[in-house]
């Protein structure tokens, strides 16, 4: 089992729709969650960070369900502009074998048309 | 400006044949990484570095050689290229482990 699982996509939507995405993690001990958006040729910026309390930056929440060991980002009212790759990533326990890695999921393609 | 700043930007190279790829960064932090990026296969961790002077293989490490012997700078080498190393590489920074990564804008690298 993949460390960090993302849908691959792509997902088709039209705009104003609402989007989810998931990403599982297999460590139960995981302790720092991101989502990253990715546009075509580019680096990979910080959308959010994922908190235990979930946390919500305009039309984009996102949130984490440690039981079942998988982070969401939820966007609502998609635009054109939201176009792009959505990457999660997830860093293992410190002082673990892992310590100091940082996964990526393969990343997933959203495509928002009019 | 804060930034993390790759060179080359593009390379095509032979096989065999020594390079390095830069990766600089101005906002003194701690962690440094290198990832490569193929379709299908998402980003993956080919070496980091806690601080100066210490450094750790990721999830791919074949291949590549890395040294941190300043905090600002986290060069990648690959003493031997070969076809399968033709990838777009990312290097990144965070302040510490575990926070937000910036990334460099990336150098796509063709080995043939």
């Amino acid at each position: 089992r993949k460390e960090v699982e993302q849908d691959p996509g792509p997902f088709n939507v039209p705009e104003g729709a609402t989007v989810a995405f998931n990403c599982t993690y297999s460590n139960s001990a995981s302790q720092s969650f991101f989502w990253y958006r990715q546009d075509c040729r580019k680096e990979p910026k910080l959308l959010m960070s994922v908190y235990s309390s979930g946390n919500e930056d305009g039309r984009f929440t996102a949130q984490l369900n440690r039981a079942s060991q998988y982070i969401s980002l939820l966007i609502r009212d998609s635009k054109l502009s939201d176009s792009a790759t959505y990457l999660c990533a997830v860093t293992p326990e410190a002082g673990g074998t892992s310590y100091g890695k940082l996964t990526f999921g393969q990343g997933t393609i959203l495509t928002v048309h009019p | 400006e804060a930034q993390v700043t790759q060179n080359p930007r593009y390379l095509i190279t032979v096989t065999g044949k020594k390079l390095t790829v830069t990766c600089s960064q101005n906002m003194n932090h701690e962690y440094m990484s290198w990832y490569r990026q193929d379709p299908g296969l998402g980003l993956r961790q080919i070496y980091y570095s806690m601080n100066v002077e210490v450094t750790d293989k990721g999830d791919v490490p074949e291949g590549y050689k890395v040294s941190r012997k300043e905090k600002r700078n986290f060069p990648l080498i690959l003493e031997s290229p070969s076809p399968n190393q033709t990838s777009l590489y990312f290097c990144a920074s965070s302040l510490y482990w575990g926070d937000e990564a910036f990334f460099g804008q990336g150098t796509r690298l063709t080995v043939v």
